[in-house]
């Protein structure tokens, strides 16, 4: 059983176009997270959600806009699509928020690449 | 603010040698949690190890060992007689008491030669 999976593994497509990449976890976590990794292999969080709130928002340009249907899953839509968003996105989970020795959980990653 | 370096951004060894992965990180929190992951070339992230910031006791898991110092914030990783399998990138990473947010470091990337 795949404990957090997203979709698409791979995405290509062109610039200014929209996209979305889902993800699921069926660990029963309340928390979801989403990564960006470029190209030097630096992980930055991007977005987290518990319970379907958004707890945290980084500065990411508001292309990006998060969306949690329900605590097992949180999607990531991408408008007008650049160049540098080229990367690979990783979806994460962990139990509680509150409680922050949890571990996180990651996905297989997604690798969005821009033309 | 919350910072986690690891100054070897690559190292290589040959087969069977033992390695020592750097980690060092800044936190004005008494309370905080230090992380391990192993990155391989298939890119998924693998959780090695946890540690809260009471525990300074190092820890060993058959080949790897992870040694934990307050005194110079660092939480560095030793992998013993390396092997292939071990090629990979791996990170530390720091979380707060609450929020469970993590601050990644940069990466290590290792390389085993055989």
């Amino acid at each position: 059983d795949t404990a957090v999976s997203q979709t698409p593994k791979y995405l290509v497509t062109q610039m200014g176009n929209d996209k979305s990449i889902k993800c699921e976890q069926n660990l029963g976590h309340d928390t979801m997270y989403w990564y960006k990794q470029d190209s030097k292999k630096f992980l930055k969080i991007m977005f987290s959600y518990n319970n379907k709130e958004l707890i945290i928002n980084e500065t990411v340009p508001n292309r990006f806009s998060p969306k949690s249907p329900d605590k097992a899953h949180l999607n990531l839509h991408i408008n007008s699509l650049e160049l540098g968003d080229s990367a690979v996105y990783f979806c994460a989970s962990s139990q509680r928020l509150a409680e922050s020795y949890n571990e996180q959980f990651f996905g297989p990653g997604t690798r969005l690449t821009v033309l | 603010a919350q910072k986690v370096t690891q100054a070897q951004t690559e190292i290589s060894v040959v087969e069977k040698e033992d390695v020592t992965l750097d980690c060092v990180y800044e936190t004005r929190d008494t309370t905080y949690y230090l992380f391990w992951y192993k990155q391989p070339p298939s890119g998924e992230l693998v959780f090695l190890i946890r540690r809260n910031s009471f525990d300074e006791q190092n820890e060993i898991s058959g080949r790897y060992s992870w040694n934990f110092q307050k005194s110079t914030s660092s939480f560095n990783f030793t992998i013993t007689a390396s092997q292939v399998v071990d090629s990979a990138v791996y990170f530390c990473a720091l979380s707060r008491y609450t929020g469970n947010q993590f601050y990644f470091g940069t990466g290590t990337s290792l390389t085993v030669i055989p």
